[in-house]
């Protein structure tokens, strides 16, 4: 069973709306990662947050530790944002990234 | 900055064959990480090196994967021999330490067949 849960898997939305991404860990970490992976493999680190919240540009990244739960926003959606978005739980005994399965978003024009 | 550089982009092999990926990391980046995506699942990590040790390799098959980085600059992932289920794409990844973001390379996308 993956440690790191991500919500929904599959996401479609029309362009400028308000997109919540959700992800759930069970350990003790040290960091939370998001990232976007676009069609042909490559991988963009987003945040990297152990508390609050962080917000570059149209995208949001919170977490609450207590409840061991993050989530990331993305305001005014764009075709542009269309990718999988991954979370990744960084363990406090190291620095490996145990990543989630991956939310699939569309974003329609 | 240069990013982290693989190669090659694509590789098909057949089964029983042998097949070596490589990597360059971000100049200074003390920490390498290989990890191996399946398609449509999350990334798994497969090794980890600290400069030129090895800090993780407990989820890397080591009957058929190797990989080593001489110098604690470039490092190669060779498989021998290749089985259907090594079909994915393996990521390099490299960072600066603790508290740092990772940077990922393109990964190389491998088929066998």
């Amino acid at each position: 069973k993956n440690e790191v849960e991500q919500s929904p898997q599959n996401l479609t939305a029309q362009e400028g709306e308000f997109i919540t991404i959700n992800c759930s860990y069970s350990v003790g970490i040290s960091a939370l990662h998001w990232l976007q992976q676009h069609p042909g493999g490559g991988i963009v680190s987003l945040f990297m947050l152990s508390s609050g919240k962080k917000k570059h540009g149209r995208l949001i990244a919170t977490i609450n530790i207590q409840e061991k739960h993050s989530s990331l926003h993305i305001t005014a959606s764009h075709p542009r944002d269309s990718a999988v978005y991954i979370c990744a739980e960084e363990e406090t005994s190291g620095s490996r990234l145990t990543f989630g399965e991956g939310t699939q978003l569309t974003v329609n024009p | 900055e240069a990013g982290v550089a693989q190669s090659p982009r694509y590789k098909i092999i057949e089964k029983r064959q042998s097949v070596a990926f490589w990597c360059n990391p971000i100049s200074g980046h003390a920490t390498l990480y290989w990890y191996q995506q399946i398609l449509g699942q999350g990334p798994k990590l497969l090794i980890q090196f600290q400069n030129n040790g090895v800090v993780d390799d407990s989820q890397l098959p080591k009957d058929r994967f190797s990989a080593e980085r001489l110098k604690g600059v470039d490092s190669t992932l060779k498989i021998q021999p290749a089985k259907l289920e090594d079909s994915a794409v393996y990521l390099c990844a490299s960072r600066e330490g603790v508290g740092y973001g990772y940077t990922f390379g393109s990964g190389t996308r491998l088929t066998v067949v």
